[in-house]
């Protein structure tokens, strides 16, 4: 009874050679997260979709683009990958933003940049 | 800016007690959540403090005093399989989450 899934759970890509991740969840949640988490780091917001309403933040490169197509699923899209894009790709939900919601995990993606 | 500081490591004894403090500055204040991450997995919740005090969740509690920007979680009769990272993030005014970096919980038999 998985409720955030990710696909794949490791992904090796060349430099520079584009690459999709995807999350797909059975909560029905309105809000999705896409984070980047490296080692020993917080987890970084890159953005997030309330519906299908986007929301870049600030200081997310270009780099990195996402779509949701409907409710369950969202994609992460990285362009042009670079070795410092390597990371775990964690993507989360929540029934809303704000109040005591929290959020619900997937078990990440790993990227590797070779 | 909007910080989240907790300390990077700490040891501790299976059977004891632990003490994980966080303190923060955010601009604004909508509630304080900790989270559980294993390493190689993803968080998963553990408590949410929106009002000062203390909030009990079996082995677990997690305090907060908004005055004084802090907030601790109390493991008690820890087991090894609570070795793990613990993750203090706060919801600003824009119910955006902070996160801290995480404290590193080694628990020793």
């Amino acid at each position: 009874d998985a409720m955030v899934i990710q696909n794949p759970r490791y992904q090796v890509t060349q430099f520079g050679k584009p690459v999709t991740l995807s999350c797909s969840q059975t909560l029905n949640h309105n809000v999705m997260y896409w984070y980047q988490q490296k080692s020993s780091q917080a987890p970084k917001l890159l953005f997030h979709y309330y519906d299908k309403d986007f929301n870049n933040e600030a200081d997310t490169p270009d780099n990195f683009q996402s779509r949701r197509p409907n409710t369950s699923f969202c994609f992460l899209d990285i362009r042009s990958p670079g070795l410092g894009d390597a990371a775990m790709y964690l993507c989360a939900t929540s029934r809303e933003t704000s109040g005591s919601y929290e959020q619900y995990f997937g078990p990440g993606t790993r990227l590797t940049v070779t | 800016g909007q910080n989240i500081d907790q300390p990077t490591e700490m040891t501790a004894t299976e059977g004891a007690i632990v003490q994980i403090n966080c303190t923060y500055q955010t601009s604004g204040f909508n509630g304080l959540f900790w989270y559980q991450q294993h390493a190689g997995e993803a968080p998963t919740f553990l408590s949410y403090n929106v009002l000062d005090g203390l909030e009990e969740k079996g082995r677990f509690s997690s305090f907060l005093s908004r005055s004084k920007g802090y907030s601790y979680l109390l493991l008690k009769e820890l087991q090894m399989k609570d070795s793990a990272s613990y993750l203090c993030a706060v919801s600003d005014s824009n119910y955006q989450l902070i996160w801290g970096a995480g404290t590193k919980l080694i628990i020793k038999p």
